[in-house]
């Protein structure tokens, strides 16, 4: 009964390559995010969506591209992917765009 | 230089200890203000939130905020080997309400049995 999931849990990939990351919440909420987390733990907002509508749009390189199929899906496919990339990505969803985040499990990103 | 400062630690205590944990900020337009807990390999969750200056208690927990010198803490009383986790500070922009996060670097703590 995972409220926010998110697959995979860990991902492990060379350089270059593209890969994508998705989530998915149970709880009905409009609003979804991505975020990332460093290796000093900072965590940062990367985008969010407000009924498949795109709300926020930090200063992220554009390989990152986030896409909402649906209001309880929001997908992020990274392009060419770096070094720089490895972190750890969280999906989190909110009611509406003032309400509680409720975080996912996060995916441990590794870029060798 | 961050809009939001958090000692890191690691910070270790005795089980039954206060703890403290801090955090500045420098935007005066912060106006919620939000504590996480973050266990290892895990989301953060929401511990405590609040929108004004003073004090908001929440069982063992006691957020404080003093706006005029851009200042929050969370209290722990009677700290729990289960209190072990990275604890972040957030806050957001008036008008904004709770969207547009902005986290500290989370101060990671160990209560020792």
């Amino acid at each position: 009964d995972t409220a926010v999931s998110q697959t995979p849990k860990y991902l492990v990939t060379q350089m270059g390559n593209d890969k994508s990351i998705k989530c998915e919440q149970n709880l009905g909420h409009d609003t979804m995010y991505w975020y990332k987390q460093d290796s000093k733990k900072f965590l940062k907002i990367m985008f969010s969506y407000n009924n498949k509508e795109l709300i926020i749009n930090e200063t992220v390189p554009n390989r990152f591209s986030p896409k909402s199929p649906d209001k309880a899906h929001l997908n992020l496919h990274i392009n060419s992917l770096e070094l720089g990339d490895s972190a750890v990505y969280f999906c989190a969803s909110s009611q509406d765009t003032t309400d509680t985040q409720y975080f996912g499990p996060g995916t441990r990103l590794t870029v060798l | 230089q961050k809009e939001v400062e958090q000692d890191p630690g690691p910070l270790s205590v005795p089980e039954g200890a206060i703890v403290s944990l801090n955090c500045t900020y420098s935007n005066s337009a912060f106006q919620y203000f939000m504590w996480y807990r973050q266990y290892s390999r895990k989301g953060p969750e929401l511990l405590m939130y609040t929108y004004s200056s003073g004090n908001k208690e929440d069982g063992r927990f006691t957020a404080q905020v003093d706006k005029s010198s851009k200042y929050i803490s969370l209290f722990i009383r009677d700290s729990q080997p289960s209190d072990s986790a990275t604890y972040l500070c957030a806050m957001t922009p008036i008008g904004t309400g709770a969207n547009n996060l902005f986290f500290g670097t989370g101060t990671r703590l160990t209560v020792i049995p």
